[in-house]
């Protein structure tokens, strides 16, 4: 049982150049979280989705597009990176989000992303 | 997201110390979470607290919902050089239960 897993850990970008950041987890969890942190701002929402099928934009979703593929994979691709992208990010799964005030999140390791 | 402001922003503690932290907000909410954040890791949550005026402990780490549930408080008894990290409160937006964050507090263990 591995929780959420991401890949890759590391990547270097330049600018322009566009990248899919992967993301599973094998909880069977419905909901699916990508957050990205930045010093001093803690972590802020990208996009997410609640469940199967649907995908939602969140407080920072400019410049990045989402897929859930199935139940357990979302991927965030950015088609153009920017330097203002440089950033740590997270996956999050939890078991259904507006289901009930205890629904926990639970992160992956994070992505650590530099455009230069 | 709404604002949550965490302070104090980082603090050097001897090992030993008991240290305090806390979390506010503008607006009420009715759950508070408390993670922390490992270097190079991700968030694991290490308390959830529910109900306004509730207390709550895990190990040496003992956090509580204000009774206006505008805040919390986080208190690490005896710290130890594995204490380090990032502490993050955590709240879901009421309306759509969306989590918003507070900014951090960093902790260095001094040995």
């Amino acid at each position: 049982n591995a929780g959420v897993t991401q890949t890759p850990k590391f990547q270097v970008l330049k600018t322009g150049q566009s990248m899919t950041l992967q993301c599973a987890q094998d909880m069977n969890h419905n909901s699916m979280y990508w957050y990205r942190q930045d010093p001093g701002m803690g972590l802020r929402l990208i996009y997410y989705s609640a469940s199967e099928g649907t995908t939602d934009k969140g407080e920072v979703p400019n410049g990045y597009n989402v897929s859930r593929l199935n139940k357990r994979e979302f991927s965030l691709r950015l088609e153009s990176a920017a330097p203002s992208q440089t950033s740590v990010y997270f996956c999050a799964s939890s078991e259904a989000l507006g289901q009930a005030s205890t629904d926990t999140q639970y992160f992956g390791p994070g992505t650590r992303l530099t455009v230069l | 997201g709404q604002q949550l402001n965490q302070s104090p922003q980082s603090m050097f503690i001897q090992e030993g110390e008991d240290v305090s932290m806390n979390c506010t907000s503008s607006s009420i909410f009715n759950t508070w979470l408390w993670y922390k954040q490992d270097p190079g890791e991700g968030p694991v949550l290490l308390i959830a607290l529910y109900k306004a005026g509730e207390l709550t402990s895990n190990g040496r780490l003992t956090a509580q919902f204000g009774i206006t549930r505008k805040d919390s408080f986080l208190n690490i008894s005896a710290s130890i050089p594995s204490d380090v990290g990032i502490y993050f409160c955590a709240g879901p937006n009421p309306n759509d239960y969306k989590l918003s964050f507070g900014a951090g507090t960093t902790v260095t263990v001094r040995a």
